[in-house]
């Protein structure tokens, strides 16, 4: 079946670093997204990683390791701003419609 | 680019009314939209998707007669809450994407929060 696991929630401190980790289990892989949603809001594009290795944009880097079915989203310098639920997806490429297949999202709660 | 939105943001009706829930993608084609739910603290469920100028593809639960979806145009996609329940209260969330667009990566709507009293 389809899968994807990713922590339930997170805490971290201000200016500190913090690592999200997604692994997935999927018929096909035809690409991974990290989203960020703010609570009562939609989801906004984060990265998308697609060949293993990482990307990085700003403060925050994407890791892909396609062997291993694992992911993770690193934030760098902390801001309060960044308290906000993180959304990993993996679109499988048996689809033709280009859906993406949800984690249920991690909660990252930064503190002072 | 690529702005995605959708209106109403918010509504409250009565039991038994229809709701509809248009999105629109403002500054690209959409081939492909999206409609989405999500409960308080849970993930998106996506309920269907949708092409232009075909049927929807509901996935499996959601009923196609309750939740109507219309894809007329390559920038309008209509979501229609029948006879509306408090069970169907929810935020509802769409996404568009083109097949040539960057990484047909999906853009969002800033959702509909709905409320059946």
């Amino acid at each position: 079946g389809q899968n994807i696991d990713q922590p339930t929630e997170m805490t971290a401190t201000e200016g500190a670093i913090v690592q999200i980790n997604c692994t997935y289990q999927t018929s096909g892989f035809n690409g991974l997204f990290w989203y960020q949603q703010h609570a009562g809001e939609a989801p906004t594009f984060l990265s998308y990683n697609v060949l293993d290795g990482l990307e990085e944009k700003g403060r925050f880097s994407s890791f892909l390791s396609r062997s291993k079915g694992y992911s993770y989203l690193l934030l760098k310098e902390l801001q309060m701003k960044d308290s906000a639920s993180y959304l990993c997806a993996v679109r499988d490429a048996v689809d033709s419609n280009y859906q993406l297949i949800w984690g249920a999202g991690t909660k990252l709660i930064i503190k002072p | 680019g690529a702005v995605v939105s959708q209106h109403p943001s918010r509504v409250i009706c009565k039991s038994g009314t229809s709701v509809k829930i248009e999105c629109r993608s403002l500054d690209f084609q959409a081939t492909t939209m999206f409609w989405y739910r999500q409960f308080p603290k849970k993930s998106l469920m996506l309920m269907a998707t949708s092409n232009e100028g075909s049927k929807a593809t509901y996935e499996q639960g959601v009923e196609k007669d309750k939740f109507l979806i219309n894809h007329a145009s390559l920038t309008l996609s209509t979501l229609t809450v029948t006879s509306a329940h408090p069970e169907d209260s929810s935020f509802y969330i769409c996404s568009a994407t083109w097949t040539s667009g960057r990484a047909n990566e999906q853009f969002f709507g800033p959702g509909t929060r709905l409320t059946v009293l």
